[in-house]
């Protein structure tokens, strides 16, 4: 079991850019989450899909944030344009159903910086 | 809605000395309470979670933590800190239904030698 990995793990870019974060999540688990971590906030939950279907996106800050899961085994979160504010880690976690019996297994994050 | 308070931002303890990281909840009834633990460069790692039943709840790397209704806490402890748990904590509430995690704004657990 690889776990959940993400790609890159570091991104730098300049503001206006487009940036796409990708994630594998672990196989035959039917949940996703992408999560953001800022020292201001703390861990936010933007979105998350149940077999590849977006679910509750309600965290999603913005119109430039959007994310898909074309398939189970990979998913993407996409900012266009990007800021400097969205600078922060994200993480994506995949958990095997429904429910707090499976717990979320994490990747070990993108951290993104927006110049 | 629910939500999750850690007041301790940073704490030190000295190796083996006992450690308690403190988390309170806010939540409407019976809450889904959880721990995890991230250590630098990593995601999150579940130690322990509590949905009903005992209220001290046993983890991993002899982590425990113990469910207080009156309190709304749902604090972490460990009898002797090691060096390698110097990491960040964070504590988690859940609704009954749903998948959608609240969590704390974290404790950042130094060790001293």
């Amino acid at each position: 079991d690889a776990g959940v990995i993400q790609s890159p793990r570091h991104e730098v870019t300049e503001m206006g850019q487009e940036v796409t974060l990708r994630c594998k999540p672990i196989s035959g688990h039917d949940y996703l989450f992408w999560y953001r971590q800022t020292m201001m906030r703390g861990l936010e939950l933007l979105i998350y899909f149940n077999n590849n279907v977006p679910i509750d996106d309600s965290g999603m800050p913005e119109d430039r944030f959007s994310a898909k899961m074309p398939n189970a085994s990979f998913s993407t979160l996409k900012i266009q344009p990007s800021e400097p504010r969205d600078s922060a880690v994200y993480f994506c976690a995949s958990s095997l159903r429904a429910g707090y019996n499976s717990p979320l297994h994490f990747g070990n994050g993108t951290r993104l910086t927006v110049t | 809605a629910q939500s999750v308070t850690q007041p301790d931002i940073h704490i030190t303890v000295s190796e083996g000395a006992s450690l308690e990281l403190r988390c309170n909840y806010s939540y409407g009834a019976t809450p889904y309470l959880f721990w995890y633990v991230q250590s630098p460069g990593q995601g999150l790692q579940l130690l322990l979670k509590y949905f009903s039943g005992d209220t001290l709840v046993q983890g991993i790397k002899g982590f425990e933590a113990e469910f207080k209704r009156s309190q709304s806490s749902f604090n972490l402890r460990k009898p002797s800190v090691h060096w390698s748990d110097a990491a960040e904590y964070f504590c988690a509430v859940g609704a009954l239904t749903g998948n959608m995690l609240t969590f704390g704004g974290g404790t950042r657990l130094m060790v001293k030698p």
